[in-house]
């Protein structure tokens, strides 16, 4: 039962354009969606959240937008830098609970 | 200076064997986590720990168990090691509360894969 889901396993964008990352979920009691990202060999590390009574969140180079009523949030890159080439996995909380639910991931891929 | 770090970093084992994993924060959370990530790439969750005490047990094997001697430290011990116990574990801290209080922020470790032949 996957409440948090990214179907595209990858992504391939050209340095300086922007990256795309879609996440859907199914869980109305979700109430915080973060991003995390993480490199080969290392754990995921924070990178944004959005509290569900937004529709946006920006830092930096980084927005996270969420839809409410299509379960849909998504992560924009702009610009793309190869060292953004990582895995990013996005996660919601539960309002009654106390963990993460993450998704499969989405492995990013930023060339020069 | 780590804030959370695991050890072992890589494990190869026997089946049937029993192994510890272990886990230490240095940022002062209240609230540990192990994790696992399979073979299918989903991060799970297994136990969550807040100031030594269990809070969340997710339906793991009782062949799976947690050990948090103080609030900095959360070990994991795995007995009868099975060939489905492979994979990625990842120890986590968090401030108290919900996920990790206001923003819900997980700080990981480096993760300890575990191979069982």
């Amino acid at each position: 039962d996957q409440q948090v889901k990214q179907n595209s396993p990858s992504l391939s964008v050209q340095e300086g354009r922007i990256s795309i990352l879609n996440c859907d979920y199914t869980n109305s009691m979700f109430d915080y969606f973060l991003w995390y990202k993480k490199y080969p060999a290392e754990g995921p590390t924070f990178l944004i959240s959005i509290s569900s009574i937004k529709d946006k969140n920006e830092d930096g180079r980084f927005t996270v937008f969420l839809n409410k009523s299509a379960k849909h949030l998504s992560l924009h890159i702009v610009p793309s830098q190869p060292g953004d080439s990582a895995v990013y996995f996005c996660a919601a909380r539960n309002s009654g609970y106390s963990t993460l639910t993450f998704g499969k991931g989405t492995m990013l891929l930023v060339s020069p | 200076d780590t804030a959370v770090s695991q050890t072992p970093k890589y494990l190869v084992t026997q089946m049937g064997n029993d192994k510890s994993i272990k886990c230490e924060q240095n940022l002062g959370h209240d609230t540990m986590y192990w994790y696992k990530q399979d073979s299918k790439k989903f991060l799970k969750i297994m136990f969550s720990y807040n100031n030594k005490e269990l809070i969340i047990n997710e339906t793991v094997p009782n062949r799976f168990s947690p050990k948090s001697p103080d609030k900095a430290h959360l070990n994991l011990h795995i007995n009868s090691l099975e060939l489905g116990d492979s994979a990625v574990y990842f120890c986590a801290s968090s401030l108290p509360g919900l996920a990790g209080g206001v923003t819900g922020e997980l700080f990981f470790g480096e993760g300890s894969r575990l191979t069982v032949l």
